[in-house]
């Protein structure tokens, strides 16, 4: 079993509803998640990153971490065609620079 | 501009012809570490390195080499390539070992 599991999708919405994307862990270690985009034939991106749980919003853009359930979401607002990308989650223990990350979930918004 | 530069872009070599991919980073960052992308696979770590002359094991780093003699280049080394080492590089660095940037990507393929 992958210490990081993250549905591949395809996950398809209409433009302006809201993107929920998630991912699982086994590793309770894991304290620092983020979130990177990437666009095909491009490097991944970082979006947000949270230390330990809760939440954090950045624009239209909200980071939940649940570590009791070992369980992290991002949710895009307002989704935008721009919005199309692979979403892919990572976590490390902190400040080791080992990291873990998802497989990817591919995100179409449609105008 | 703050970036990670990787050479090449792409690259086609044959099996079990040593070959060097180069990786530059210009933010002073002292974590640097080396992907590769598969389909199905996600992002897999190679190698990464926490600062000049140490690095550590990634979760695939058989058939690669790394060095870390300067702090802005961290250069990954296939001895003998071979076929299953086909595949799309990232080259990434971060300051503290949390959120990484990443390069453009390296495609590689081994005939």
């Amino acid at each position: 079993q992958k210490e990081v599991e993250q549905d591949p999708g395809p996950l398809s919405v209409p433009e302006g509803a809201i993107v929920s994307l998630n991912c699982t862990y086994s590793n309770s270690a894991f304290q620092y998640f983020m979130w990177y985009r990437q666009y095909s034939r491009k490097g991944p991106e970082l979006l947000m990153y949270t230390y330990s749980s809760g939440n954090k919003e950045d624009g239209r853009f909200t980071a939940q971490v649940d570590k009791s359930s070992k369980y992290i979401s991002l949710f895009i607002r307002d989704s935008q065609p721009s919005d199309s990308a692979t979403y892919l989650c990572a976590m490390t223990p902190l400040g080791w620079g080992k990291f873990q990350f998802g497989a990817g979930t591919q995100v179409v918004v449609t105008p | 501009e703050a970036q990670v530069t990787q050479n090449p872009r792409y690259l086609i070599t044959v099996t079990g012809k040593k070959l060097t991919v180069t990786c530059s980073q210009n933010m002073n960052h002292e974590y640097m570490s080396w992907y590769r992308q598969d389909p199905g696979l996600g992002l897999r770590q190679i190698y990464y390195s926490m600062n000049v002359e140490v690095t550590d094991k990634g979760d695939v780093p058989e058939g690669y080499k790394v060095s870390r003699k300067e702090k802005r280049n961290f250069p990954l080394i296939l001895e003998s390539p071979s076929p299953n080492q086909t595949s799309l590089y990232f080259c990434a660095s971060s300051p503290d070992g949390s959120g990484y940037t990443f390069g453009s990507g390296t495609r590689l393929t081994v005939v």
